[in-house]
């Protein structure tokens, strides 16, 4: 079982919509989920932190964590085309020492 | 500016010839990483250092070695025992403060290592 997945996508959404992306994780002590955003050709960014169960907003972006069911996942609230995008979930393992990443989710926002 | 600067963007190696790609950061971080990104399967961890004159295997370390003698730099070399070298290495950077973590991975720009 791989650590960190997500569906690679590609998940189309029209302009203005809502994108959902989803991960699971398997360890459970994990305390430390991250969203990186990597253009195509170009290096990831961190685009949201995330480390208590609930829900955490910045701007349009909103990640939300699930510890019993290991789930954590980012919503794109009026998704516009500049946020296609490959999108990583990220997981500290280790307490402190490395994160391991999925495998991205490719975004397509169609105008 | 503070970052991290990653050399050469591009490399091309011929079979069983070594290569080292350089990393530096000026972000005063504690802890260096490199990662290796093939398509469609996300970013792998090949080293990872904490602390100067210190390093630890990542996941998929045979073929590589590092060395960190110095706090700003990570220099990674791509062994000729590496079977399949061609893909996209990034170098990253974090404060390593354990409690709390932020985990948060400073990037640089990435080396694509292409062999012939």
């Amino acid at each position: 079982q791989k650590e960190v997945e997500q569906n690679s996508g590609p998940l189309s959404v029209p302009e203005g919509a809502i994108a959902s992306l989803n991960c699971t994780y398997s360890d459970r002590v994990s305390q430390s989920f991250f969203w990186y955003r990597q253009y195509s050709g170009k290096s990831p960014e961190l685009i949201m932190s995330i480390y208590s169960n609930g829900d955490k907003e910045d701007g349009r972006f909103t990640a939300q964590l699930n510890k019993a069911s290991q789930y954590v996942s980012l919503l794109i609230r009026d998704s516009q085309p500049s946020d296609s995008a490959t999108y990583l979930c990220a997981v500290e393992v280790e307490y402190g020492n490395k994160l391991v990443f999925g495998a991205g989710t490719i975004l397509r926002v169609k105008s | 500016d503070g970052g991290i600067t990653q050399s050469p963007k591009y490399l091309f190696r011929k079979e069983g010839q070594n290569v080292t790609l350089s990393c530096e950061q000026n972000l005063n971080h504690d802890a260096m990483y490199w990662y290796r990104q093939d398509p469609g399967q996300g970013l792998r961890l090949i080293y990872y250092s904490q602390i100067v004159n210190d390093f630890q295997k990542g996941d998929i370390a045979e073929g590589y070695s590092v060395s960190r003698e110095k706090k700003e730099s990570f220099p990674l070399t791509v062994t000729s025992a590496q079977k399949n070298p061609t893909a996209f290495y990034l170098c990253a950077s974090s404060i390593d403060r354990k409690q709390p973590s932020t985990g948060e991975l400073f990037f640089g720009e990435g080396s694509r290592l292409t062999v012939l």
